[in-house]
């Protein structure tokens, strides 16, 4: 599975809309890109998958190029609840298990 | 989605101890995975719970040292043998569903644990 690339951490003051950036250039055609969300003492938990172009739901939007080597993680408006780590993910069909990498520890700001 | 539990949540135990850990799931699942997070990092697999077979483990963890057990497509327990502080670590039990475009997985609330 590609690697993945992310920001160790970010800083956001409440209300600001955070944009998290991922790359993964290697990315294969039938792979798609997952990002979970982390909070402190629990386990990780699904956020949003895309293919191609975007995808929003009630929690985030997810911009894929067209090229799909990068995608762009966007949190509407944060709020200190959102603070976690976000972790990107190269996903491949089938009953492979994910292989998380560094992800990104989001830290908002009062 | 999946209700997966734990037990214990937390345990502190002594150089060279074993401990088992449980993991329960709401419904019946084929995938099962087990992972570690130590303090500050990010998750690692220790391995695929196979019911019926022996469990696969990822490269760097051992069968002597994590002995993994799945009776059933509900449960399945994580030992972690001859406990060194270098153990200490979250252990979390993992279940894989295909219900989007490509599987996605939850987690347990994970296991708190110290060695001394």
């Amino acid at each position: 599975l590609a690697k993945t690339t992310q920001p160790i951490s970010m800083d956001s003051y409440e209300g600001q809309e955070v944009n998290i950036t991922c790359s993964h250039n290697n990315i294969a055609t039938n792979d798609y890109i997952t990002w979970y969300q982390q909070f402190p003492s629990q386990g990780p938990r699904f956020i949003i998958q895309g293919y191609k172009t975007k995808v929003t739901n009630e929690v985030a939007s997810l911009f894929i190029p067209a090229d799909r080597k990068s995608s762009t993680l966007s949190l509407p408006r944060v709020s200190l609840s959102d603070t976690a780590v976000y972790y990107c993910l190269v996903v491949r069909g089938g009953n492979t298990p994910l292989v998380f990498g560094k992800g990104t520890r989001l830290s908002v700001i009062a | 989605s999946a209700v997966i539990s734990q037990k214990p949540s937390r345990d502190i135990c002594q150089r060279g101890t074993s401990l088992t850990i449980q993991c329960q799931v709401d419904s019946q699942v084929t995938m099962m995975f087990w992972y570690r997070q130590q303090p500050g990092q990010s998750l690692t697999l220790i391995a695929t719970a196979n019911q019926g077979s022996e469990a696969t483990y990822e490269s760097g963890f051992v069968i002597d040292k994590f002995p993994i057990s799945r009776p059933n497509l509900t449960f399945s327990t994580l030992t972690v043998s001859n406990m060194s502080p270098e153990d200490s670590s979250i252990y979390l039990c993992s279940v894989l569903r295909t219900e989007k475009m490509a599987n996605e997985q939850f987690f347990g609330p994970g296991t708190r644990l110290t060695v001394l």
